[in-house]
């Protein structure tokens, strides 16, 4: 089963900016599939952030914002606040297998 | 208030079988499919299967075809996961999430996992 590669971790200072990569495969984002991203604060179910690789549903603060280009997609958040310390993961389809959702392996946001 | 309420934490023993139950509130059950997703201690998030809660029809992950039923009982609004023959691999945080479709312009969609359950812990453990 084809898996989505994010790094294990990245960090910010309060206000500043930090992306996280999501890189795929063939057979899922470089196929077309579309690119989700989920927050997982410590101890809850994991939240939806992007859809669509680049839509934040009602509610989402547009400090949120995703891109997709090729075989890969991204996750930007600006305006770093202390609260935004969470795991993040994407998500997307993969055609191999008969088809089904793959994760990525998650990204821990440590803000400095 | 539109949310999954999940059953308890549940110990079984190597071989045995583990049923969760995942009951949805303030919306129409049968409008949206559901997905079940895994997260064993330290690891990534993993889906296991799909189930279209109008008609009973599902869909599962390869590596658990043959000892993995998603089934629902729409009177009661609630879908339920059913692992079979398990092992200590199976220890994990399983989650029920909705999917919901989103529509753009042009006849775009795009779906999501837009609500979580809040989550049933299996440990498998002899």
């Amino acid at each position: 089963q084809s898996v989505l590669t994010q790094p294990p971790s990245v960090s910010g200072a309060p206000g500043q900016r930090v992306t996280i990569s999501c890189t795929g495969t063939s057979s899922n984002i470089g196929a077309g599939y579309e690119v989700l991203w989920y927050q997982q604060l410590p101890g809850t179910a994991p939240k939806l952030l992007i859809y669509g690789s680049i839509n934040r549903p009602s509610g989402v603060p547009d400090r949120f914002s995703g891109s997709k280009s090729g075989t890969s997609a991204s996750l930007a958040i600006t305006g770093l606040q202390a609260d935004d310390e969470a795991d993040y993961y994407c998500q997307s389809y993969d055609s191999g297998l008969s088809g089904c959702w793959v994760f990525g392996g998650g990204t821990k946001l440590t803000v400095l | 208030q539109v949310q999954l309420v999940q059953s308890g934490a549940e110990v079984k023993k190597p071989g045995a079988s583990v049923k969760v139950s995942c009951k949805a509130a303030g919306y129409t059950f049968t409008t949206y499919a559901m997905h079940w997703v895994r997260q064993a201690p330290g690891q990534r998030l993993e889906w296991m299967g799909w189930l279209n809660t109008g008609n009973g029809n599902t869909k599962y992950s390869q590596k658990f075809q043959g000892r993995v039923a998603i089934t629902r009982d729409t009177s009661a609004t609630t879908a339920y996961i059913e692992l079979s023959s398990l092992t200590s691999e199976d220890t994990a945080l399983y989650y029920c999430a909705r999917e919901v479709r989103y529509y753009g312009s042009n006849g775009y969609y795009w779906d999501a996992f837009d609500i979580w359950g809040q989550g049933t812990m299996v440990t498998v453990s002899s």
